[in-house]
């Protein structure tokens, strides 16, 4: 039922930018866009959220695009420990987990 | 101090029996959930709650029943435990926010084998 789509898999060099991006055509305009990580065998992890504006707090920036149609999570400087499974999603009151994309930072 | 736990961390069980799985937030939220993420590791909602009353059920089969004492607890029951209820299975609570903006953090799961 997730309403967004994510590449399946990325690479990132460790100490480098990491832009993950995410399609959203048919967001509604109340629904926010969440992203959550998943690292290995570990409880999902809020990282950020927007409706319409850029968004960035310690962990991570937000762009989405003036039509809201899609949107970009960018790590500023992917470390090891960011490894994981990053979900998009487009909600404004249930979570629906889609597949999401598994980053893979390497040294 | 753990902001959403859950006990137990592993639980092995046969076919048929009834199990309980605790979570227990120290936030103040108001709203907890329980999600289950199967062996595709999709993560999927099953329940919500709010201030003890429930607002979401998603199609789970009344096997399992959602319990909350009071606003800190959600406590998950099963009963006839069967194979496909093997999974992983998250708490998880957040603070509801003005015009639908929420934060949800998630407890470190549960691993249920049914055997």
């Amino acid at each position: 039922d997730a309403k967004t789509t994510q590449p399946p898999s990325m690479d990132c060099a460790e100490g480098r930018a990491a832009n993950l991006p995410c399609n959203h055509s048919t967001i509604s305009g109340n629904e926010y866009v969440y992203w959550y990580r998943q690292i290995h065998s570990q409880g999902p992890q809020y990282i950020i959220h927007g409706l319409k504006n850029n968004e960035t707090n310690e962990m991570a920036s937000l762009i989405i695009t003036e039509d809201r149609k899609s949107s970009t999570l960018i790590l500023p400087h992917a470390t090891l420990r960011d490894t994981a499974v990053y979900y998009c999603i487009v909600s404004y009151y249930k979570l629906s987990f889609g597949a999401g994309t598994t980053v893979t930072v390497r040294a | 101090d753990t902001a959403v736990s859950q006990t137990p961390k592993y639980l092995v069980t046969q076919m048929g029996n009834d199990k309980s799985i605790k979570c227990e937030q120290n936030l103040g939220h108001d709203t907890m959930y329980w999600y289950k993420q199967d062996s595709k590791k999709f993560l999927k909602i099953m329940f919500s709650y709010n201030n003890k009353e429930l607002i979401i059920n998603e199609t789970v089969p009344n096997r399992f029943s959602p319990k909350s004492p009071d606003k800190a607890h959600l406590n998950l029951h099963i009963n006839s435990l069967e194979l496909g209820d093997s999974a992983v299975y998250f708490c998880a609570s957040s603070q509801d926010l003005p015009g639908g903006q929420y934060e949800q953090y998630f407890g470190p799961g549960t691993r249920l084998t049914v055997t």
